[in-house]
């Protein structure tokens, strides 16, 4: 029973380009969740998704961020005109259901701006 | 607004010895919480979790302790091996905020031979 893919595992970007970052939840999860972990820091929530509906997306930046988690495939974090602010570990967790739930984690996508 | 804090950055204790590592939260409406343990260059593996309606609940050589009165987390950990030196994480999600969990800055455990 696999646990939640991210791909690629390491990104590197220069100024101005666009980052996409995928993750696919264990198998069964419908409930898929993005953090970004900055150096020596703890995660920080970004946005939750269920099947092609964004449920919560209060710690998403309000441009150049967004996010999809189709009907089928993986979800999908985009970064448009990525800056070196955002170099940081994307990690994508995923759960059975969404209310007080156990959320596990994929490896993360480490993305560096040049 | 909501806020995780652990009481200390840093943990160095000895092999054998038993660890205990503390977390405040903030957010009154809190009602679940869990425990992160985070490797170098890894994700966050969940180590143990508890809901506001326990306060104390065990694992394999890990306990969470919970006392909401003053709003308090602590993850003890017996017996501690040179394998559990990572950063540990506690995490809080609220029925309020379905979904979304709230994480601490971590505790940098070093586990000395």
């Amino acid at each position: 029973n696999a646990g939640v893919m991210q791909n690629p595992r390491h990104l590197v970007r220069r100024r101005g380009q666009e980052a996409r970052l995928r993750c696919s939840p264990m198998k069964g999860h419908s409930h898929v969740y993005w953090y970004r972990q900055l150096p020596e820091e703890g995660l920080k929530f970004m946005v939750y998704l269920q099947k092609e509906n964004i449920i919560d997306e209060s710690g998403m930046p309000k441009e150049r961020f967004s996010a999809e988690f189709p009907k089928e495939g993986p979800s999908i974090l985009r970064i448009q005109q990525v800056v070196r602010g955002d170099s940081a570990a994307y990690f994508c967790a995923s759960s059975l259901t969404g209310v007080a739930d156990t959320q596990y984690f994929g490896p993360g996508t480490r993305l560096t701006v040049l | 607004g909501e806020s995780v804090g652990l009481h200390l950055p840093t943990l160095s204790v000895q092999e054998g010895d038993n660890s205990i590592i503390n977390c405040a939260y903030s957010n009154s409406a809190s009602d679940y919480f869990i425990w992160y343990k985070q490797e170098s260059g890894k994700g966050p593996q969940f180590i143990i979790d508890i809901r506001s309606n326990m306060d104390k609940r065990q694992g394999q050589r890990v306990t969470v302790l919970l006392n909401k009165t003053v709003k308090h987390l602590s993850l003890q950990i017996a017996a501690t091996q040179p394998g559990d030196s990572a950063v540990y994480f506690c995490a809080e999600k609220a029925n309020t905020n379905a979904g979304k969990s709230t994480f601490g800055d971590g505790t940098t455990l070093t586990v000395k031979p």
